[in-house]
Protein backbone atom coordinates (compact mmCIF):
# COMPACT_ATOMS: atom_id res chain seq x y z
CA UNK A 1 0.00 0.00 0.00
CA UNK A 2 1.15 3.34 -1.01
CA UNK A 3 1.31 6.13 1.57
CA UNK A 4 2.82 8.53 4.01
CA UNK A 5 4.34 7.00 7.35
CA UNK A 6 5.90 9.03 10.76
CA UNK A 7 6.95 7.59 13.05
CA UNK A 8 6.46 7.65 16.52
CA UNK A 9 2.93 8.97 16.55
CA UNK A 10 3.60 10.39 20.62
CA UNK A 11 7.07 11.59 21.53
CA UNK A 12 8.30 13.06 24.81
CA UNK A 13 11.13 14.90 25.50
CA UNK A 14 13.38 17.06 27.85
CA UNK A 15 13.49 20.79 27.11
CA UNK A 16 16.92 21.25 25.64
CA UNK A 17 16.75 18.15 23.44
CA UNK A 18 17.40 17.89 19.82
CA UNK A 19 14.60 15.41 18.48
CA UNK A 20 13.93 13.97 15.08
CA UNK A 21 10.99 13.03 13.54
CA UNK A 22 10.83 10.90 10.57
CA UNK A 23 8.89 11.18 7.48
CA UNK A 24 8.96 8.29 4.94
CA UNK A 25 6.45 8.22 1.47
CA UNK A 26 6.69 5.51 -1.41
CA UNK A 27 4.42 7.29 -3.40
CA UNK A 28 7.12 8.71 -5.73
CA UNK A 29 6.46 12.03 -4.80
CA UNK A 30 8.96 14.81 -5.83
CA UNK A 31 8.30 17.69 -3.05
CA UNK A 32 7.33 16.84 0.57
CA UNK A 33 6.30 19.55 3.60
CA UNK A 34 6.46 19.41 7.36
CA UNK A 35 3.68 21.47 9.07
CA UNK A 36 2.82 21.89 12.37
CA UNK A 37 -0.33 22.61 13.90
CA UNK A 38 -1.92 24.42 17.35
CA UNK A 39 -5.32 24.63 18.06
CA UNK A 40 -7.38 26.87 16.83
CA UNK A 41 -4.59 27.58 14.43
CA UNK A 42 -4.41 26.82 10.48
CA UNK A 43 -1.38 24.25 9.44
CA UNK A 44 1.79 26.55 9.43
CA UNK A 45 4.45 25.64 7.17
CA UNK A 46 8.02 24.55 8.76
CA UNK A 47 10.05 23.51 5.58
CA UNK A 48 9.39 22.19 2.19
CA UNK A 49 11.56 20.43 -0.72
CA UNK A 50 10.80 20.09 -4.27
CA UNK A 51 13.31 17.77 -5.03
CA UNK A 52 16.08 15.53 -3.64
CA UNK A 53 19.29 17.75 -2.05
CA UNK A 54 17.16 20.70 -1.89
CA UNK A 55 14.86 22.55 0.51
CA UNK A 56 12.99 25.95 0.98
CA UNK A 57 12.06 27.65 4.40
CA UNK A 58 8.53 28.02 5.11
CA UNK A 59 6.53 30.77 7.71
CA UNK A 60 8.11 29.59 10.91
CA UNK A 61 11.38 27.28 10.28
CA UNK A 62 13.62 29.13 13.14
CA UNK A 63 14.24 26.33 15.69
CA UNK A 64 13.99 23.34 13.29
CA UNK A 65 15.85 21.99 10.08
CA UNK A 66 15.74 19.01 7.63
CA UNK A 67 17.36 17.25 5.26
CA UNK A 68 16.42 15.22 1.68
CA UNK A 69 19.03 12.79 1.17
CA UNK A 70 16.67 10.12 -0.42
CA UNK A 71 13.36 11.23 -2.41
CA UNK A 72 11.43 8.32 0.22
CA UNK A 73 12.50 10.64 3.08
CA UNK A 74 12.58 13.88 4.86
CA UNK A 75 13.69 14.18 8.67
CA UNK A 76 12.72 16.99 10.95
CA UNK A 77 15.16 17.96 13.82
CA UNK A 78 13.44 20.05 15.97
CA UNK A 79 16.20 21.77 18.18
CA UNK A 80 16.93 23.07 21.62
CA UNK A 81 16.29 26.57 19.68
CA UNK A 82 12.47 26.56 19.36
CA UNK A 83 11.11 28.11 21.82
CA UNK A 84 8.08 26.36 21.72
CA UNK A 85 8.04 23.02 20.59
CA UNK A 86 4.85 21.25 21.53
CA UNK A 87 2.69 20.95 18.94
CA UNK A 88 0.97 17.98 16.30
CA UNK A 89 3.51 17.44 13.46
CA UNK A 90 2.47 16.71 10.15
CA UNK A 91 4.08 15.58 6.83
CA UNK A 92 3.13 15.40 3.76
CA UNK A 93 3.74 15.21 -0.07
CA UNK A 94 2.84 15.81 -3.53
CA UNK A 95 3.39 14.61 -7.08
CA UNK A 96 4.34 18.40 -8.25
CA UNK A 97 2.71 22.02 -7.48
CA UNK A 98 0.35 22.64 -10.31
CA UNK A 99 -3.36 22.29 -10.69
CA UNK A 100 -4.70 19.26 -9.18
CA UNK A 101 -0.59 17.67 -9.02
CA UNK A 102 -0.33 20.45 -5.91
CA UNK A 103 -2.53 18.09 -3.77
CA UNK A 104 -0.84 17.24 -0.81
CA UNK A 105 -1.16 13.63 0.68
CA UNK A 106 -0.72 13.54 4.33
CA UNK A 107 1.11 11.11 7.36
CA UNK A 108 -0.30 10.24 10.36
CA UNK A 109 1.12 13.23 12.49
CA UNK A 110 3.59 12.64 15.40
CA UNK A 111 2.18 14.78 18.63
CA UNK A 112 5.60 15.88 20.40
CA UNK A 113 5.27 16.68 23.98
CA UNK A 114 8.72 18.81 25.53
CA UNK A 115 8.66 18.78 29.28
CA UNK B 1 -1.14 40.30 3.51
CA UNK B 2 -2.06 36.25 2.93
CA UNK B 3 -5.45 35.38 5.02
CA UNK B 4 -8.33 32.69 4.87
CA UNK B 5 -11.23 32.90 7.00
CA UNK B 6 -13.75 29.90 8.55
CA UNK B 7 -16.37 29.93 11.53
CA UNK B 8 -14.95 28.03 14.01
CA UNK B 9 -17.76 25.92 14.91
CA UNK B 10 -20.64 24.93 13.12
CA UNK B 11 -23.34 22.06 14.64
CA UNK B 12 -26.30 20.23 12.42
CA UNK B 13 -28.27 17.41 12.59
CA UNK B 14 -27.67 13.95 10.82
CA UNK B 15 -29.50 13.71 7.37
CA UNK B 16 -29.42 17.87 7.04
CA UNK B 17 -27.20 19.77 4.25
CA UNK B 18 -24.43 22.15 5.95
CA UNK B 19 -22.99 24.66 3.97
CA UNK B 20 -19.19 25.64 5.26
CA UNK B 21 -17.83 29.42 3.96
CA UNK B 22 -13.98 30.22 3.14
CA UNK B 23 -13.35 34.00 2.42
CA UNK B 24 -9.66 34.35 1.29
CA UNK B 25 -7.54 37.54 0.39
CA UNK B 26 -4.00 36.22 -0.91
CA UNK B 27 -1.35 37.75 -3.36
CA UNK B 28 -2.16 35.03 -5.89
CA UNK B 29 -4.58 32.51 -6.86
CA UNK B 30 -3.84 28.99 -8.17
CA UNK B 31 -6.65 26.92 -6.54
CA UNK B 32 -8.75 26.30 -3.47
CA UNK B 33 -8.45 22.87 -1.41
CA UNK B 34 -10.82 20.94 0.90
CA UNK B 35 -9.99 18.88 3.49
CA UNK B 36 -11.36 16.88 6.22
CA UNK B 37 -9.79 16.26 9.43
CA UNK B 38 -10.99 14.54 12.05
CA UNK B 39 -9.55 14.69 15.75
CA UNK B 40 -6.05 13.60 16.17
CA UNK B 41 -6.02 12.50 12.78
CA UNK B 42 -4.14 13.75 9.10
CA UNK B 43 -6.33 15.65 6.71
CA UNK B 44 -7.52 13.94 3.86
CA UNK B 45 -8.19 15.73 0.66
CA UNK B 46 -11.92 16.65 -0.26
CA UNK B 47 -11.93 18.80 -3.14
CA UNK B 48 -10.06 21.14 -5.26
CA UNK B 49 -11.44 24.08 -7.27
CA UNK B 50 -9.41 26.00 -9.86
CA UNK B 51 -12.18 28.13 -11.97
CA UNK B 52 -15.49 29.37 -11.15
CA UNK B 53 -18.41 27.29 -10.30
CA UNK B 54 -19.57 23.97 -8.65
CA UNK B 55 -17.99 20.78 -8.37
CA UNK B 56 -20.13 18.02 -6.88
CA UNK B 57 -18.37 14.52 -5.43
CA UNK B 58 -20.93 12.40 -4.13
CA UNK B 59 -22.70 13.88 -0.81
CA UNK B 60 -19.99 16.86 -1.01
CA UNK B 61 -19.80 19.54 -2.96
CA UNK B 62 -17.52 22.53 -3.26
CA UNK B 63 -18.56 25.81 -4.85
CA UNK B 64 -15.80 29.12 -6.39
CA UNK B 65 -16.11 32.37 -6.75
CA UNK B 66 -12.27 34.01 -7.98
CA UNK B 67 -13.68 37.13 -8.18
CA UNK B 68 -15.84 37.56 -4.51
CA UNK B 69 -12.55 35.38 -3.01
CA UNK B 70 -14.84 33.03 -1.20
CA UNK B 71 -15.68 29.26 -1.73
CA UNK B 72 -18.18 27.08 0.01
CA UNK B 73 -18.13 22.91 1.34
CA UNK B 74 -21.50 21.48 0.47
CA UNK B 75 -22.76 18.48 2.97
CA UNK B 76 -25.23 16.61 1.98
CA UNK B 77 -27.47 14.16 3.66
CA UNK B 78 -25.24 14.21 7.42
CA UNK B 79 -24.15 11.77 8.88
CA UNK B 80 -22.49 11.28 12.47
CA UNK B 81 -19.38 10.14 10.90
CA UNK B 82 -18.54 13.78 9.23
CA UNK B 83 -17.85 15.09 12.60
CA UNK B 84 -14.87 15.98 12.20
CA UNK B 85 -12.87 19.97 10.79
CA UNK B 86 -12.93 20.81 7.40
CA UNK B 87 -10.03 22.81 6.44
CA UNK B 88 -9.98 25.44 3.44
CA UNK B 89 -6.32 26.11 1.75
CA UNK B 90 -5.59 28.44 -1.19
CA UNK B 91 -2.52 28.25 -3.43
CA UNK B 92 -1.70 31.41 -3.89
CA UNK B 93 1.55 32.88 -2.08
CA UNK B 94 5.08 33.27 -3.32
CA UNK B 95 5.69 29.11 -3.86
CA UNK B 96 3.47 27.39 -6.10
CA UNK B 97 4.22 24.94 -3.53
CA UNK B 98 2.74 26.69 -0.60
CA UNK B 99 -0.73 26.21 0.28
CA UNK B 100 -2.32 29.20 2.94
CA UNK B 101 -4.65 27.28 5.21
CA UNK B 102 -7.48 28.37 7.17
CA UNK B 103 -7.95 27.50 10.98
CA UNK B 104 -10.74 25.00 9.82
CA UNK B 105 -14.23 24.67 10.88
CA UNK B 106 -15.09 21.81 13.32
CA UNK B 107 -17.93 20.94 12.43
CA UNK B 108 -20.66 18.82 14.87
CA UNK B 109 -23.23 16.61 14.09
CA UNK B 110 -26.17 15.99 16.39
CA UNK B 111 -28.84 12.65 16.13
Amino acid sequence: DGGITQSPKYLFRKEGQNVTLSCEQNLNHDAMYWYRQDPGQGLRLIYYSQIVNDFQKGDIAEGYSVSREKKESFPLTVTSAQKNPTAFYLCASSMGAGGPQGEQFFGPGTRLTVL
Amino acid sequence: GQNIDQPTEMTATEGAIVQINCTYQTSGFNGLFWYQQHAGEAPTFLSYNVLDGLEEKGRFSSFLSRSKGYSYLLLKELQMKDSASYLCAVKGGDSNYQLIWGAGTKLIIKP
